[in-house]
Parts: structure tokens; sequence; C-alpha cells
């Protein structure tokens, strides 16, 4: 069975902090990582995607990838009141049929 | 640029009564579409995938099904709602290699009362 673990949260922050989001995966064949935001009530929203070993930056969102430790993790700097949604980690094999399999996510709360 | 729509956004069924849920896509052609469903609190769960028009795989047993009549509409159905497929139903369409990333409609929130 593949997995996906995410802590559920909620992970507190106060606004103007870095939020650390953490994701492991147990099908060590995945080449494909993404992170999503949803908001309480609407659809998942693609905010980063990572293939390769290290950091990537995308504006105040770094995702960084340790695949010999099967880990991803999401850094929000500058947190703010908007960033409070769930936030999903999935996982993929780069295939023809890109089946991902996501986490439970993690609940963020940015309080000001 | 490619949007996805899918409908209807909320819907209130009794046990017992058919489903018929729609996606389309625009902007592309040939993409991988895909239902998930969320239950509350929960993760996303892969129900079908199709790479192609009336190729349709099953990852859930349950007594729902997909079709995909033409190269960018896909369709959830049900003859027979149970109480547990209350929940939140996503479609989502991907091109597959060389990214993967997966691009989801407005979902589709049913009840089963």
């Amino acid at each position: 069975q593949k997995e996906v673990e995410q802590n559920s949260g909620p992970l507190s922050v106060p606004e103007g902090a870095i939020a650390s989001l953490n994701c492991t995966y147990s099908d060590r064949g995945s080449q494909s990582f993404f992170w999503y935001r949803q908001y309480s009530g609407k659809s998942p929203e693609l905010i980063m995607s990572i293939y390769s070993n290290g950091d990537k930056e995308d504006g105040r969102f770094t995702a960084q990838l340790n695949k010999a430790s099967q880990y991803v993790s999401l850094l929000i700097r500058d947190s703010q009141p908007s960033d409070s949604a769930t936030y999903l980690c999935a996982v993929g094999r780069m295939d023809s049929y890109n089946k991902l399999i996501f986490g439970a996510g993690t609940r963020l709360a940015v309080h000001p | 640029s490619q949007t996805i729509h899918q409908w209807p956004a909320t819907l209130v069924q009794p046990v017992g009564s058919p489903l018929s849920l729609e996606c389309t896509v625009e902007g592309t052609s040939n993409p991988n579409l895909y239902w998930y469903r969320q239950a509350a609190g929960r993760g996303l769960q892969l129900l079908f995938y199709s790479v192609g028009i009336g190729q349709i795989s099953s990852e859930v047993p349950q007594n729902l099904s997909a079709s995909r009549p033409q190269d960018r509409q896909f369709i959830l159905s049900s003859k027979k709602l149970l109480l547990s497929d209350s929940g939140f139903y996503l479609c989502a369409w991907s091109w597959g290699v060389p990214t993967g990333e997966l691009f989801f409609g407005e979902g589709s929130r049913l009840t089963v009362l």
C-alpha cells in the first residue's frame, strides 16, 4: 500500500513567521512531488512542484525534497492570515497514468 | 489556457437514487482525466482515471462507475446511492508526463440522506 503521511495539525503560527509543513512517502519509485493548498469548502490548488533533491523556491514558498529519506517539506515565509488553509502533499510516478497519491493534509492557522 | 468545469456544485440525494456528475476540460486535447473523492476530514481517494476516450480504470470497488464519451468529458455515475457515497467529488486533468501536475475542477459536494 503506497502511502503519504502528513501531520494533521492544526499548525498554528503567528503572522510573519515561517510555517514548516512536512510529508513522508513510502514508494521509493516516486519521481514527482507536489504541494496543494485547499481552502475550506474549495478544491485543491497547486502551489509547488518538485522533482529533484534539494530546494525549490517560488516567492514566499520553498519546497524541499530528500529522496533518500523519502521526505518532502514546504516552508512558507512571512506567513499571512490568507495562508490559513489545509496543505496537501501529493506524490506520483512520472508515467503516462500519473496517478497521484495524496496525504490527508495539514491544517495551517496563521493568527494576527 | 486550460480550464476545467464540473457540475452540479452541490446536491442532496436520497439513498437509492441515481447520480450523475459531469466534468469538461477546455483548452487542451487528449488529457488524462480523474475522479477523486474526499470524505470529511480525510485525504483524496482516487476513484477512476482515464487516458483516452472509452478507457476507464477503476481504483476502488464500489457502486460508482465512470464514462468518457468524448475526449474532454468525464462522467461519474451511480444507479443507487449509499449513505457512504457522501463526500466532495473532484474531477481533475493532467498531461501526465513530463510534469505530472494535476489540476482540479471546482468540486461537487454530495450529501446522501
